[in-house]
């Protein structure tokens, strides 16, 4: 099982900043989901890439596939009190049907 | 729409009871699968099934046993509870996607199941 290690672990900015999240891992990944999760509620999938170097955008957030597909980050552009949550990585295993998850970000915006 | 509907929400357990949690899915996924939330530790896999009649393990898969037996429903059985088994647990299912060497399938979950275990 690969393992996918998130940094910072908690992050707690300002109304208004911006911030970016990691991603990593020593494997190479077929593709990467972020997921979103608020509290007593399960996660829910903001984007999916599959391209070396790939950039999704969604609103404010951007999302970078690395050239190599080892690591992936989360860059949130004016953070609001909304977007607190927590944020996790996943991956799927080669050759299997198991999404393995990072550790996630504990993201907390303050108003 | 229902979705993936997890019951109980909360369970409180003595050592060694045993207990199962209900999973059901109305989304006619293929795939369904069981993770625990623990502080700091993400979420961890801990059975999986592609299909019914079709079932593996994931990364903790320890004291829980899983069964298939119809597409909509997936549930976990604790066998013998063990307080290192109090955790949040998620169930979550998924169309399959399986693309070359992975899964990128949607995965959609449960609102949780927290589970304290005395």
């Amino acid at each position: 099982t690969q393992l996918l290690e998130q940094s910072p672990q908690f992050l707690s900015i300002q109304e208004g900043e911006n911030l970016t999240v990691y991603c990593n891992s020593s494997s190479v990944f077929s593709s990467l989901q972020w997921y979103r999760q608020e509290p007593g509620e399960g996660p829910v999938l903001l984007v999916t890439v599959v391209t070396g170097g790939e950039v999704k955008k969604l609103k404010r957030l951007t999302f970078q596939f690395g050239d190599a597909r080892k690591d992936s980050s989360l860059h949130i552009t004016a953070a609001q009190p909304g977007d607190t949550g927590l944020y996790l990585c996943a991956a799927p295993n080669f050759g299997n049907e198991k999404l393995t998850f990072g550790t996630g970000t504990r993201l907390t915006i303050i108003p | 729409n229902a979705g993936v509907t997890q019951t109980p929400k909360f369970q409180v357990l003595k050592t060694g009871q045993s207990m199962t949690l209900q999973c059901a899915q109305d989304m006619n996924h293929e795939y369904m699968s069981w993770y625990r939330q623990d502080p700091g530790m993400g979420l961890r896999l801990i059975h999986y099934s592609v299909g019914a009649g079709i079932t593996d393990q994931g990364e903790v898969p320890n004291g829980y046993n899983v069964s298939r037996s119809t597409t909509e429903d997936f549930p976990l059985r604790l066998l013998s509870a063990a307080p290192s088994q109090t955790s949040v647990y998620f169930c979550a299912s998924s169309y399959s996607l399986r693309v070359r060497t992975g899964f990128t399938g949607e995965l959609f979950f449960g609102e949780g199941s927290r589970l304290t275990v005395l």
